[in-house]
């Protein structure tokens, strides 16, 4: 199995202030034919399924705004919110699609500071 | 706009078998390429990936499951479903249904998912 283990499990940030979610995975995500990796975020809110914000690592599924952005390659991968909003207090999961078994992080939850 | 909606009971007692459906409208299940998932989420916990039948019919599930679980596909109603036997509390949590979409044997995120049905195993 990939183990995807994400950091922190929780942060609190001001309105308007940057937010940083790390992913880590226990083996490359990158497939070395198409040079993609095989990774995939979410936001989730109470009471809601989760939501695709981001695939490839760093391509923004569509409606999805543009202060969210995904960056990093093989093992480790960011997920910033890069101006807080009060909507974006949510649950954010990493989930990797390279492995038949596909398994996602822990969760990070975004709060309000 | 494909929209999924899971149904089932949602009270199961203890050893016997959870059957859920999740029914997909705006789109044939059949058509395209695309695999069919069900996830589930413990109360205040993370994601635990159950399996997937493509529209093909063949099936993967997690090894975790595995000996516990059938997902099978109903292309004229526009459906697939999930058996789960033998359950324990332990398998209480909010099932989700999901699709992915596939190209050239390979598949990718989960672009569309079912707004989840709580299942609890109590007697």
């Amino acid at each position: 199995d990939i183990v995807m283990t994400q950091s922190p499990d929780s942060l609190a940030v001001s309105l308007g202030e940057r937010a940083t979610i790390n992913c880590k995975s226990s083996q490359s995500v990158l497939y070395s034919s198409n040079n993609k990796n095989y990774l995939a975020w979410y936001q989730q809110k109470p009471g809601q399924p989760p939501k695709l914000l981001i695939y490839w690592a760093s391509t923004r599924e569509s409606e999805v705004p543009d202060r969210f952005s995904g960056s990093g390659s093989g093992t480790d991968f960011t997920l910033t919110i890069s101006s807080l909003q009060a909507e974006d207090v949510a649950v954010y999961y990493c989930q990797q699609y390279f492995d038949p078994l596909r398994t996602f992080g822990q969760g990070t939850k975004v709060e309000i500071k | 706009q494909v929209q999924l909606q899971e149904s089932g009971p949602g009270l199961v007692k203890p050893s016997q078998t959870l059957s859920l459906t999740c029914t997909v409208s705006g789109g044939s299940i059949s058509s395209g390429s695309y695999y069919w998932s069900w996830i589930r989420q413990p109360a205040g916990k993370g994601l635990e990936w159950i399996g997937r039948i493509y529209t093909s019919g063949s099936t993967n599930y997690n090894p975790s499951l595995k000996s516990r679980v059938t997902i099978s596909v109903d292309t004229s109603n526009n459906q697939f479903s999930l058996k789960l036997s033998s359950v324990t509390a332990a398998d209480t949590a909010v099932y989700y249904c999901a699709r992915a979409d596939c190209s050239d044997g390979t598949c990718y995120q989960f672009d569309y998912w079912g707004q989840g049905t709580l299942v609890t195993v109590s007697s």
